[in-house]
């Protein structure tokens, strides 16, 4: 495979359910990212995470834990979500911070009943 | 705060039928402004990035341009595979990150 995976591609989970979100990269990037996109408003930064260390958080609820085993993988560990964090969660990398493109995947539709 | 406002909201022209999309940003020291596209149910594509006033870049039917308050994203003729959310982002020196606007929302009707 090339660029950007995520799996799964749909979810869906109840509040009190824990999950794993999983990004994989095969573009040989340094940096990695997850973004949540809400219907009507801009992609949210959430982390960032640059050679397997955590650069950025952004604010995040601790319910959101996110895990870098190495360059290529970046997790998010899900756990007693809300309903309003249903959306669209995706992952990018980049090959370093700064002034680099990030490319994406084509994300995890999340549906918290 | 840093913004990135993009209008029109959703856009629909007949097939042919050119147009621009605009992108106002607000930092002073802008790094770099990168557009994309997003078809729906996808992770956003990337097109371009602009790092300096009086830039452009061209692919396809998509040209973007640069000013010091904005980006145009010029569409000429364009075809029904063109319909998308384009979005556009800034990133300014001392912040590594990308602020995203809210897109455009572009339909080209056959």
């Amino acid at each position: 495979e090339t660029g950007v995976t995520q799996t799964p591609r749909h979810l869906v989970m109840g509040m009190t359910n824990k999950k794993s979100l999983k990004c994989e990269q095969h573009l040989g990037h340094n940096a990695m990212y997850w973004y949540k996109q809400s219907a009507k408003k801009p992609l949210e930064l959430m982390f960032v995470y640059n050679f397997k260390e955590q650069t950025e958080n952004n604010s995040v609820p601790s319910r959101f834990s996110p895990e870098c085993p190495n360059s290529s993988h970046l997790f998010l560990h899900l756990h007693t979500l809300q309903p309003e964090d249903s959306a669209l969660y995706l992952c990018a990398s980049s090959p370093n911070l700064s002034q680099e493109t990030q490319y994406f995947g084509p994300g995890t539709r999340l549906l918290v009943l | 705060e840093d913004q990135v406002t993009q209008s029109p909201e959703a856009l629909r022209l007949q097939e042919g039928e050119s147009s621009s999309l605009n992108c106002s940003y607000t930092v002073s020291g802008l790094r770099g402004l990168f557009w994309y596209r997003q078809d729906p149910g996808k992770g956003p594509e990337f097109l371009f990035t602009l790092y300096s006033a009086g830039e452009e870049k061209e692919k396809e039917r998509l040209k973007a341009t640069l000013t010091k308050k904005e980006s145009f994203l010029h569409i000429t003729a364009p075809k029904p595979e063109d319909s998308a959310t384009y979005l556009c982002a800034q990133e300014d020196f001392g912040n590594e990150k990308l602020t995203f606007g809210t897109g455009t929302r572009l339909t080209i009707i056959p």
